[in-house]
């Protein structure tokens, strides 16, 4: 089955404490991106990749790190997570940047909470 | 940066009746997709429009794009109670290339009532 796979699917850690959310695609998409979703805020992208070792920030990539060694994986870390990163966490791929013209596959989400 | 803008930001109607939300965005584009996402799931995508097409169908749903007003609308007919959840308009930019991916509007809540 074409999927893309995020673990996991709920987190709660402490302030400070280095974490790493993973995200996973079987279906040989070249373009990858994570989201974070807030209330009253809707999607906004935290970075994305266009290629293996090709990364760039999105709009909200501060305390945020990510990396793609493999096609398959881009896994998003908070090296010191901070409060004000809790929030539902989605990673998505599609064949390209414009998600043509399948759109984007996302993951079922990972709910983070630091406290 | 926020592209699209979806109207109403909530909507409740009555099962078997018509839904229609709308989307406004800013810049130009290379297409504009909807998707749809039931509570605190993955996204889902539903359909996607290019900048050179006007309406498109799948189903129950019809898409229109207006280029010229920068704004789409997504009808939903007949409505069921599975069709209650948020809906998404998503852009693809064409400035800078677009690598960024799409752009998405903070959503329509719709609500269907049995």
């Amino acid at each position: 089955e074409a999927q893309v796979t995020q673990n996991p699917r709920y987190l709660i850690t402490v302030t400070g404490k280095k974490l790493t959310v993973t995200c996973s695609q079987n279906m040989n998409h070249e373009y990858m991106s994570w989201y974070r979703q807030d209330p009253g805020l809707g999607l906004r992208q935290i970075y994305y990749s266009m290629n293996v070792e090709v990364t760039d920030k999105g709009d909200v990539p501060e305390g945020y790190k990510v990396s793609r060694k493999e096609k398959r994986n881009f896994p998003l870390i908070l090296e010191s997570p901070s409060p004000n990163q809790t929030s539902l966490y989605f990673c998505a791929s599609s064949f390209n940047h414009r998600a043509a013209p399948h759109g984007y596959t996302f993951g079922s989400g990972t709910r983070l909470t630091v406290v | 940066s926020q592209q699209g803008e979806e109207d109403p930001q909530a909507l409740s109607i009555q099962e078997g009746e018509n839904a229609t939300m709308n989307c406004s965005y800013k810049t130009s584009i290379n297409n504009l997709q909807w998707y749809r996402q039931n509570s605190g799931r993955g996204l889902v995508h539903l359909i996607l429009i290019r900048s050179n097409e006007r309406e498109k169908h799948s189903g129950r749903l019809r898409v229109t794009l207006d280029t010229s007003k920068k704004s789409s609308s997504l009808l939903i007919t007949a409505s069921r109670a599975a069709d209650t959840a948020s809906y998404f308009c998503a852009t693809a930019s064409i400035s800078g290339g677009g690598a960024d991916g799409l752009t998405f509007g903070k959503g329509t809540h719709l609500i269907i009532q049995p």
